[in-house]
Formats: C-alpha cells, sequence, structure tokens
C-alpha cells in the first residue's frame, strides 16, 4: 500500500520567515495530494491540494509543489504569522482512501 | 453549502461502559464518510469508510463497530470501552464522485476512558 513520510515533525520559525514541509509517497499511482492544517482542538481544514497533472499550485501565502518523477511534494508558507501555528498534514490518494503523513507542528514566534 | 456535525465534543466514560459517537453531514447526498482516530503524537489512523447506506469497510480490528443507518448519519460504536480508546475520534466526509476528492473533517470528540 502507500507510505507517505513527512519532514519534519516540528518547525520553528520567526513571524515573517518562510516555512517549508516536504512529503514523499511511494505509490507512482497516486495522483491526488491534499493539504490539512489541524489547529488545537479542531479537526483538520482543507488548506490547498493539488493533483498529479500540474506541478505547482498558488493560494496568497501558500503554494504547494508536485515532482512526480522524484515522488515528492511540498508545502510552501511564505511571509508566515503566528496565526499559522497549528499541525499540518500531507496525504497522497489514487482512491477515496487517503494516505495521511505523520503531521507537522509548525510554530510562528511572534 | 455542506456542514458535517459531531457529538459530544467531549466525553469522559469508565472502562468497560459502552460508546456511541454520532456524525452527520448536511448538504450533500451519499457521500463517502469516514471515522479516523488521533492518539497522541497527532497521525490519523483510519478506523472505517463507508461508500453508502448499511456498506462499512473496517480498517482496524479492534472493539469499535461503525454503522450507517442513513445516507448522511455514521455512527461510531462500542459495546465495553478499552483504556486504549481513549484519544480524539473524527468524523470526514467526501463527495461521491470517484476517487480524489478531499475530505472534510468535522471538529471531533475528545474521549477520555478512566
Amino acid at each position: 500500500g502507500e507510505n507517505v513520510e513527512q519532514h519534519p515533525s516540528t518547525l520553528s520559525v520567526q513571524e515573517g520567515d518562510s516555512a517549508v514541509i516536504k512529503c514523499t509517497y511511494s505509490d507512482s499511482a497516486s495522483n491526488y495530494f491534499p493539504w490539512y492544517k489541524q489547529e488545537l482542538g479542531k479537526g483538520p481544514q482543507l488548506i490547498i491540494d493539488i493533483r498529479s497533472n500540474v506541478g505547482e499550485k498558488k493560494d496568497q501565502r501558500i503554494a504547494v509543489t508536485l515532482n512526480k518523477t522524484a515522488k515528492h511534494f511540498s508545502l510552501h508558507i511564505t511571509e508566515t504569522q503566528p496565526e499559522d501555528s497549528a499541525v499540518y498534514f500531507c496525504a497522497a490518494s489514487r482512491s477515496y482512501i487517503p494516505t495521511f503523513g505523520r503531521g507537522t507542528s509548525l510554530i510562528v514566534h511572534p | 453549502s455542506q456542514t458535517i456535525h459531531q457529538w459530544p465534543a467531549t466525553l469522559v466514560q469508565p472502562v468497560g461502559s459502552p460508546l456511541s459517537l454520532e456524525c452527520t453531514v448536511e448538504g450533500t447526498s451519499n457521500p463517502n464518510l469516514y471515522w479516523y482516530r488521533q492518539a497522541a503524537g497527532r497521525g490519523l489512523q483510519l478506523l472505517f469508510y463507508s461508500v453508502g447506506i448499511g456498506q462499512i469497510s473496517s480498517e482496524v480490528p479492534q472493539n469499535l463497530s461503525a454503522s450507517r443507518p442513513q445516507d448522511r448519519q455514521f455512527i461510531l460504536s462500542s459495546k465495553k470501552l478499552l483504556l486504549s480508546d481513549s484519544g480524539f475520534y473524527l468524523c470526514a466526509w467526501a463527495p461521491p464522485a470517484g476517487s480524489n476528492q478531499p475530505q472534510h473533517f468535522g471538529d471531533g470528540t475528545r474521549l477520555s476512558i478512566l
């Protein structure tokens, strides 16, 4: 089955810096890659996703890049703000059952 | 727009007691429905999923069960809770239109077993 590795497990940055979270996947048939943000005590919320026919997607301060050959994809957050502090999950899917990474705790220091 | 509701938000139960967690979705028909557990350490463990009424697939053998009595209702149950059942339980839905659709999560139930 699919295996998704996510790094780092914890990321600490200063407000205004950029943050990058990386994921690798094992199943070359995976073709959908969502990213979720989970705030304390809440459920994960979809923040951006990308499909395999696209190499990059951007939405304001967040962007996702996908390298299908290398089987890795990354989340980029620019100009980080304290409210970006949360746990971020990547996922890879080729069906209606996604495989999630273990999460990255992003801490943005004011 | 679609919404998902989970209740209760928090629950404290003694070991050996029964459990019933409910999840309902509004604003969509025939959604795919999922139950996840999130223990300390953040990972999401898929417990059950359903692609239609009465259709339940189990990912992890355990003392939990799931049922889907109505199209937009998903229930997680146990006859006798164990200490290891403590955790954060999340319900999610996804559009039924084939694969590769985003999941939308509820706000979870924090379950503590004493």
